[in-house]
């Protein structure tokens, strides 16, 4: 199993500033992901997270707005750039488990923006 | 989208009853897995499903899979009010064989007392 460490819990934020989340895992792993949960709806994922190497994003999302740091196998940033209103949002780190078996999710940051 | 699809969006039943979840994806999979999240919190991992069975209970949680159809369903029996939450169905995606999940668009379940 995986233990993980997100923070912060939750911030309000003005519009046109950015914000970094934080994500520490208990062990070694060698991907992490990054979600994002609008309200009322499901989980969608941002970009995959490689230590070494540029995160991988997926449809709809860029760097430039949501810049990846993977520096180590054990933790990764989220920045949500240059925020607005429409980037309200519950946001989520996770790993995978072994072959098989359960993901692991931080507790998630409940992102504000006014 | 690659996004599962759930059904019903919303469910609403008095405690003692049984509430039963949809969830259709839309790859090959080596397993789906069931997750629940209290009021926008993180998720709570319910149950997994690897692609080779076809049903699993866990306390009073049964999971059907049926992979020619590419659906699961999760029944929760016997309901209480703590069960209150919105549950989601994930899945990997086989063809990209990466360990990314996919999430169904979820079902809130209210439990009334």
């Amino acid at each position: 199993s995986a233990v993980i460490s997100q923070k912060p819990s939750r911030d309000i934020c003005q519009r046109g500033t950015s914000l970094t989340i934080q994500c520490q895992v208990d062990s070694q792993v060698t991907m992490m992901f990054w979600y994002r949960q609008q309200p009322g709806q499901s989980l969608t994922l941002i970009a995959t997270a490689n230590q070494g190497s540029e995160a991988t994003y997926e449809s709809g999302f860029v760097i430039d707005k949501f810049p990846i740091s993977r520096p180590n196998l054990t933790f990764s940033t989220l920045t949500v750039s240059n925020m607005s209103p429409e980037d309200s949002s519950i946001y989520l780190c996770s790993v995978p488990g072994q072959v098989n078996t359960e993901a692991f999710f931080g507790q998630g940051t409940r992102l504000t923006v006014v | 989208s690659q996004q599962g699809e759930e059904d019903p969006q919303a469910l609403s039943i008095q405690e003692g009853e049984n509430a039963t979840m949809n969830c259709s994806y839309k790859t090959s999979i080596n397993n789906l897995q069931w997750y629940r999240q209290n009021s926008g919190r993180g998720l709570v991992h319910l149950i997994l499903i690897r692609s080779n069975e076809r049903e699993k209970h866990s306390g009073r949680l049964r999971v059907t899979l049926d992979t020619s159809k590419k659906s699961s369903s999760l029944l929760i029996t016997a309901s209480r009010a703590a069960d209150t939450a919105s549950y989601f169905c994930a899945t990997d995606e086989v063809p990209y064989n990466t360990d990314k999940l996919i999430f169904g668009t979820g079902t809130r379940l209210q439990v009334f007392p």
